[in-house]
């Protein structure tokens, strides 16, 4: 297991298309983490999961926005019906068990670019 | 809602001398603070953390500063190496949930 793994690395759709992406995190950490990140700005928390529990929930994840981690395994992020907005890299972190140092592993991003 | 701030966007120094990162924050409850290194089309890689229960820990180069009744942490990082040119992100977590600031770019010339 090389790290968390993010797909599709770059994603070009029109206005009003669905997009899905997928994160596999690192095998036995049991949290993960979806960030967006914009030009010029820190990662901004959407959401994330304990398992398959999704603890918490950004204000910035609107209803358009949807994440799941069905098995408390790999996850996915999907967003309806896309806006112009929503351009932006997507990020996909996770952590292991233990606590502590609340150290993230990130992946490389899947960048999404809204016509 | 900026609970971490950095303030600075850009740091140029020169190899050799010392870079110094600063960071704040207003949420008391983070319990850990973290920086993060970003290199173009890379995701944060994690650098070093320090507990709210101390005020300094150290790694090789590098060693983060933490000023709790200030609010403030700092990451120095000397001396300065041209690979280390990157942008970093101050980060502070409390339970599950962690907070980026906006990052700084350093540029450490040769």
């Amino acid at each position: 297991d090389t790290g968390v793994s993010q797909d599709p690395r770059h994603k070009i759709t029109k206005r009003g298309q669905n997009v899905t992406f997928r994160c596999d995190p690192i095998s036995e950490h049991n949290r993960l983490y979806w960030y967006r990140q914009t030009l010029g700005q820190g990662p901004e928390f959407l959401t994330y999961f304990q398992n398959e529990a999704q603890l918490e929930k950004s204000r910035l994840l609107s209803d358009r926005f949807s994440a799941e981690r069905p098995k408390g395994s790999f996850s996915t992020l999907e967003i309806q019906r896309t806006e112009q907005g929503d351009s932006a890299m997507y990020l996909c972190a996770s952590s292991p068990p233990t606590v502590n140092t609340g150290e993230l592993f990130f992946g490389e991003g899947s960048r999404l670019t809204v016509l | 809602d900026q609970q971490v701030k950095q303030n600075s966007p850009s740091l140029s120094v020169q190899e050799g001398r010392i870079s110094i990162l600063n960071c704040d924050y207003t949420n008391s409850m983070f319990d850990y603070f973290l920086w993060y290194k970003k290199y173009p089309a890379e995701g944060p890689t994690f650098l070093i953390s320090i507990s709210s229960i101390k005020d300094k820990n150290e790694d090789g180069r590098f060693t983060v500063f933490l000023n709790k009744s200030a609010k403030h942490l700092s990451l120095h990082i000397v001396p300065s190496q041209p690979g280390d040119s990157a942008v970093y992100f101050c980060a502070a977590s409390a339970g599950g949930d962690m907070r980026f600031g906006a990052g700084t770019r350093l540029t450490v010339k040769p």
